[in-house]
């Protein structure tokens, strides 16, 4: 059954912690991407991966950090440098395509709330 | 500013009515995809249209894409309660590095009233 998984789907934090978001897929895709949510918004890009062991800013950096160290994760850590977290957090992955970008593949996102 | 931005923000329709939900965007493209959300899930990928084609159909979807006025159109027929969503347009601008990422609109909230 292939897909990709986030966990947890709800997630509290408190002021001045560090979270970390999960984000696996069996569906063999090189690129995975983490976006950010707010009510009534599009998505925004945070940080996107082609490759293992490397990875991209995108639009939202500031406040969030990736590793890639295997093909099949893209963990997001949220850490207390981001002074507004509370969002709906989606990764999705998708082929890395040599003429733009291909079909995304979500997961079924975190929602993130601070205390 | 947003690339490509959805048009109406909201809709509201009756079972078995068509549904038309439009993009418009800023830069010139290597494709258009619209995708659906369901209320508090993630995103489903509907169609991808790439920027020499000019139609597309799947199912009751119908996409056009029109790159001289850049914008492109979602057409659902015969709507059911089940297509009550979100749908996103992303577009996939042309940069001078090469593609560097989709830019996702604001979304048109559908609601199909049974």
């Amino acid at each position: 059954d292939g897909g990709i998984t986030q966990s947890p789907k709800y997630l509290f934090r408190k002021e001045g912690q560090n979270v970390t978001l999960s984000c696996e897929q069996n569906l063999n895709h090189d690129a995975m991407y983490w976006y950010r949510q707010d009510p009534g918004q599009g998505l925004r890009l945070i940080y996107y991966s082609q490759i293992v062991n490397d990875f991209q800013k995108g639009d939202i950096a500031e406040g969030y950090s990736v590793s890639r160290e295997k093909k099949e994760s893209f963990p997001l850590t949220v850490t207390s440098a981001q002074k507004n977290p509370t969002a709906f957090y989606l990764c999705a992955s998708s082929i890395v395509g040599t003429s733009g970008f291909n079909e995304q593949f979500f997961g079924p996102g975190t929602r993130l709330t601070v205390l | 500013s947003q690339q490509g931005e959805e048009d109406p923000q909201a809709l509201s329709i009756q079972e078995g009515e068509n549904a038309t939900m439009n993009c418009s965007y800023k830069t010139s493209i290597n494709n258009l995809q619209w995708y659906r959300q369901n209320s508090g899930r993630g995103l489903v990928h509907l169609i991808l249209i790439r920027s020499n084609e000019r139609e597309k159909h799947s199912g009751r979807l119908r996409v056009t894409l029109d790159t001289s006025k850049k914008s492109s159109s979602l057409l659902i027929t015969a709507s059911r309660a089940a297509d009550t969503a979100s749908y996103f347009c992303a577009t996939d601008p042309i940069t001078q590095g090469g593609s560097e990422k989709l830019v996702f609109g604001k979304g048109t909230k559908l609601t199909v009233n049974p």
